[in-house]
């Protein structure tokens, strides 16, 4: 079974804080990896889809990094705001795997004003 | 935007009876899919269509059909709707070679009484 694995489930910081997350995924036969921003009651929205080791994106205040040697990918965000609550999904794309992603269960995030 | 809609957005049905959920897209994109969203579980893919009348099976497909007779409209079918396919039934689409990320619709809300 080809799991994704993102840890913490679940944060809680103070607006002001930096944080980040983990998304732990199979490195074989990889293709990309792919990061989700999940509001409640919303639909999920691509943040960011990375395909090179090594790979680094960035949007604002929130950014991402990628090593498939070892599978495992960060995101970052600094100075967390409350409109940055939300859960945040990875997800890891295979190849061969006819462009069906493996999703993890997501990190949710709360930031308290 | 990607051009992605979802109808109905909200339904109510009774165990046993047949349920068609339709989504619908403006921007000719060749990949198409059908998750379930539940507490616990996060995304999961139910059927995913990779062309015309070309679609596949996802992790949780039983129950559920789905058709694909042109691009723009994707078709998810409960066959005989039970209380355990209650959910939201999210539409997405594949950006495209250029652009790998998914792009969600809004979402159906389904209740089965």
């Amino acid at each position: 079974i080809l799991n994704v694995e993102q840890s913490p489930q679940s944060l809680h910081v103070q607006e002001g804080d930096s944080t980040n997350f983990t998304c732990s995924f199979p490195s074989s036969n990889f293709y990309a990896l792919h990061w989700y921003r999940w509001e409640t009651a919303k639909s999920p929205e691509a943040l960011f889809v990375m395909t090179l080791n090594g790979d680094e994106k960035k949007k604002g205040r929130i950014s991402a990094t990628l090593n498939t040697k070892e599978g495992y990918s960060y995101l970052y965000i600094k100075g967390s705001q409350p409109e940055d609550s939300a859960t945040y999904l990875c997800a890891c794309e295979r190849d061969g795997n006819n462009r069906k992603l493996i999703w993890g269960l997501g990190t949710s995030l709360a930031v308290n004003p | 935007d990607a051009g992605i809609t979802q109808s109905p957005r909200h339904k109510v049905t009774e165990t046993g009876t047949p349920v068609t959920l339709r989504c619908h897209q403006t921007e000719n994109h060749r990949y198409m899919y059908w998750y379930r969203q539940d507490p616990g579980h996060g995304l999961r893919l139910i059927h995913y269509s990779y062309g015309v009348k070309d679609t596949d099976k996802g992790e949780v497909s039983d129950g559920y059909s789905v058709s694909r007779s042109k691009t723009e409209d994707f078709l998810l079918t409960l066959e005989s709707a039970t209380s355990s396919q209650t959910s939201v039934y999210f539409c997405a689409i594949r950006g495209g070679t250029d652009n790998l990320a998914q792009y969600f619709g809004p979402g159906t809300r389904l209740l089965v009484l």
